[in-house]
């Protein structure tokens, strides 16, 4: 079993829909990052979170820490949104990020 | 200034050739990360650089070579590669790589494709 699963692995909307990308992960964590990753490869880091909860323009990211859980919702989601997201997290033992297998997003005009 | 700038964007190279890969930051980012990322995968960590030292080699074969010439360069030294050594190899960088709320930022890649 990974120590952090994503879900779902493949994800596809229409534009202006609502969108959640769940992040689960079974060990200890000083931090949690969400990255985008676009077609052609450059790695953009969008939030980086240790609790509660973040928001940039139409992207949120949330943390439960107690549940081992993260989630990344964008709102009215547009065709340029779509890319993968991965979530990675830092052990609170070691300083390695560990990454999930990310979430392939299409959104359709 | 928030970049990690990477050079050259695609490389094609035999597998008896002598390649280098650059990266370049100017945040004054003490730690420097190879990743190497095939189709579809999350990026597999590589090496480390803090304070221009070789922290971690994840065991990689030596014919990959890292070196970092000073806090702001790390070169990635390639030499009788194989095919499927073919990836994006991502450098990134950040502040203080044992750092707790380090965050890393990537550059936007090398596509190396070895024939």
């Amino acid at each position: 079993k990974n120590e952090v699963e994503q879900s779902p692995q493949n994800l596809t909307a229409q534009e202006e829909e609502f969108i959640t990308i769940n992040c689960s992960y079974s060990v200890g964590i000083s931090a949690l990052h969400w990255l985008q990753q676009h077609p052609g490869g450059g790695i953009v880091s969008l939030f980086m979170l240790s609790s509660g909860k973040k928001k940039h323009g139409r992207l949120i990211a949330t943390i439960n820490i107690q549940e081992k859980h993260s989630s990344l919702h964008i709102t009215a989601s547009h065709p340029r949104d779509s890319a993968v997201y991965i979530c990675a997290v830092k052990r609170t033992s070691g300083s390695r990020l560990t990454f999930g297998e990310g979430t392939q997003l299409t959104v359709n005009p | 200034d928030t970049e990690v700038t990477q050079t050259p964007k695609h490389l094609v190279m035999g597998m008896t050739n002598k390649k280098s890969l650059k990266c370049e930051q100017h945040m004054g980012h003490r730690a420097m990360y190879w990743y190497k990322q095939k189709a579809k995968k999350p990026p597999e960590l590589m090496f480390v650089y803090s304070y221009e030292k070789l922290s971690i080699n994840e065991s990689v074969p030596s014919r990959f070579s890292p070196e970092c010439p000073n806090s702001s360069l790390l070169n990635l030294h390639l030499h009788a590669l194989q095919p499927e050594d073919s990836a994006l190899y991502l450098c990134a960088s950040s502040q203080d790589w044992q750092g707790e709320l380090d965050t890393q930022y990537f550059g936007p890649g090398t596509r190396l494709t070895v024939l």
